[in-house]
């Protein structure tokens, strides 16, 4: 089985400085990758994910991840951070030939500062 | 991005009461819906996998006879809590996949149940 680790639950950070949220995961076969965003009362949305090809993929609002396959890891990151970026993310993997089931992490909170 | 409606969007009910939550996918075919189950603080666990025309299929754990999932069409799939109890309140979050969209399920906004 596989799992999903986010190490930190809430990233405090002040606007327009860069965010690194983290990601690592567990399986023993081959996985797609995906960040999801879930803006207050509102349903998740993807960010970005990566299925095969180039490791580092990105978002249409300045986010980029990084496929680390012998760190198993795919952090979230972006250069300069919004007031509007402020909302949960969760990092989410699946397994090739496993039915496109998604396991999730428990989420980080970004809150952006002034 | 293709658009998945949940409703209601939080409802409250007493003890012993069913609720049926529908999600519908509004502008594509969902071959193959999810549900999720959310508590605070914690991540979305994945209750059952609901195939259109097909029995679901549930994860371990999850009890089928008081989660009744039941997708029948493509753009519509219903889950009843039966019986509901205190501990079934959750956020229940559904999420719809057409198989077109690079392997990508696009999710309802959830429904928030209370029970009494």
């Amino acid at each position: 089985a596989q799992s999903v680790t986010q190490l930190d639950s809430q990233v405090p950070v002040f606007e327009e400085a860069p965010v690194e949220l983290r990601c690592n995961y567990s399986s023993s076969v081959s996985v797609y990758l995906f960040w999801y965003v879930q803006y207050p009362n509102q349903g998740l949305q993807l960010l970005l994910k990566y299925l095969s090809g180039s490791t580092l993929v990105e978002s249409i609002n300045g986010f980029e991840a990084e496929f680390n396959k012998s760190q198993t890891s795919f952090h979230l990151r972006k250069p300069s951070v919004h007031i509007s970026d402020t909302a949960e993310y969760f990092c989410a993997v699946s397994v090739t030939g496993g039915g496109n089931k998604l396991t999730f992490g428990t989420g980080t909170q970004l809150k952006v500062e002034l | 991005g293709a658009v998945v409606s949940q409703h209601p969007s939080r409802v409250i009910c007493k003890s012993g009461t069913s609720v049926k939550i529908e999600c519908r996918s509004l502008d594509f075919q969902a071959t193959t819906m999810f549900w999720y189950r959310q508590f605070p603080k914690q991540s979305l666990m994945l209750m059952a996998t609901s195939n259109e025309g097909s029995k679901a299929t549930y994860e371990q754990g999850v009890e089928k006879d008081k989660f009744l999932i039941n997708h029948a069409s493509l753009t519509l799939s219903t889950l009843t809590v039966t019986s509901a109890h205190p501990e079934d309140s959750s956020f229940y979050i559904c999420s719809a996949y057409s198989g077109l969209a690079g392997n990508e399920q696009f999710f309802g906004p959830g429904t928030r149940l209370t029970v009494l």
